[in-house]
């Protein structure tokens, strides 16, 4: 079966743009979870979403959002794009919740802010 | 707050060899603890994982170790291969939750 779908792979913003990120689940999946990856912080948890509803927040600023479908696919917006928002966005799908280890993870949005 | 650390951010072994990875946490609360593998340009993929009521796991080359009383875990990868070469990550888990550490570059030298 498909793995976790995450488009677009590269994306080069300007400060202070907003953006959108998708991402669409393996089939069957209703947990998608997003994470920022950055040298030396290794992948902070940005929040999750099951039955189109965030269960959980990581700690960033209000500027970082998203949403979830009721076909579980979910998007992630960032707005007033800073250039310390650079990173891979990681977005990880699971059948439910609490299943850690069976999360599967997208290759990543490469999100260059200049 | 770095509730998961791991404090080597490089490790280079000869193939053939044990490469121990390590990995420390904080919050006792933690249901299980995994190590994921990533290389360049794709996402992270699980490897094995361990119960916080367990204190080892094995898999094939793969063990995992965790000592609760230092709140310490880590991966032993024997015999080690170039193929091994990548970014390992530990993760904690409480509910749904995955908490990861900064991770680690191994790099084995054939």
């Amino acid at each position: 079966k498909a793995g976790v779908t995450q488009t677009p792979r590269y994306l080069i913003k300007t400060r202070g743009q907003q953006v959108t990120l998708s991402c669409s689940p393996i089939s069957g999946h209703r947990s998608v979870s997003w994470y920022q990856q950055t040298p030396g912080q290794g992948l902070q948890f940005l929040f999750e979403y099951f039955s189109e509803t965030q269960r959980n927040k990581g700690n960033f600023p209000g500027r970082f959002s998203g949403r979830q479908f009721s076909n579980s696919r979910s998007e992630m917006n960032v707005s007033t794009l800073e250039l310390g928002d650079s990173a891979l966005y990681l977005c990880a799908s699971s059948l439910n919740r609490g299943h850690g280890t069976e999360a599967f993870f997208g290759q990543g949005t490469r999100l260059t802010v200049v | 707050d770095q509730q998961v650390k791991q404090n080597s951010p490089s490790l280079s072994v000869q193939e053939g060899r044990i490469s121990i990875l390590n990995c420390d946490y904080t919050n006792s609360m933690f249901d299980y603890f995994l190590w994921y593998k990533k290389y360049p340009a794709e996402g992270p993929t699980f490897l094995i994982s361990i119960s916080s009521i367990k204190d080892k796991n094995e898999d094939g080359r793969f063990t995992v170790f965790l000592n609760k009383s230092a709140k310490h875990l880590s991966l032993h990868i024997v015999p080690s291969q170039p193929g091994d070469s990548a970014v390992y990550f530990c993760a904690a888990v409480r509910g749904s939750r995955l908490t990861f550490g900064e991770g680690t570059q191994l790099t084995v030298n054939p």
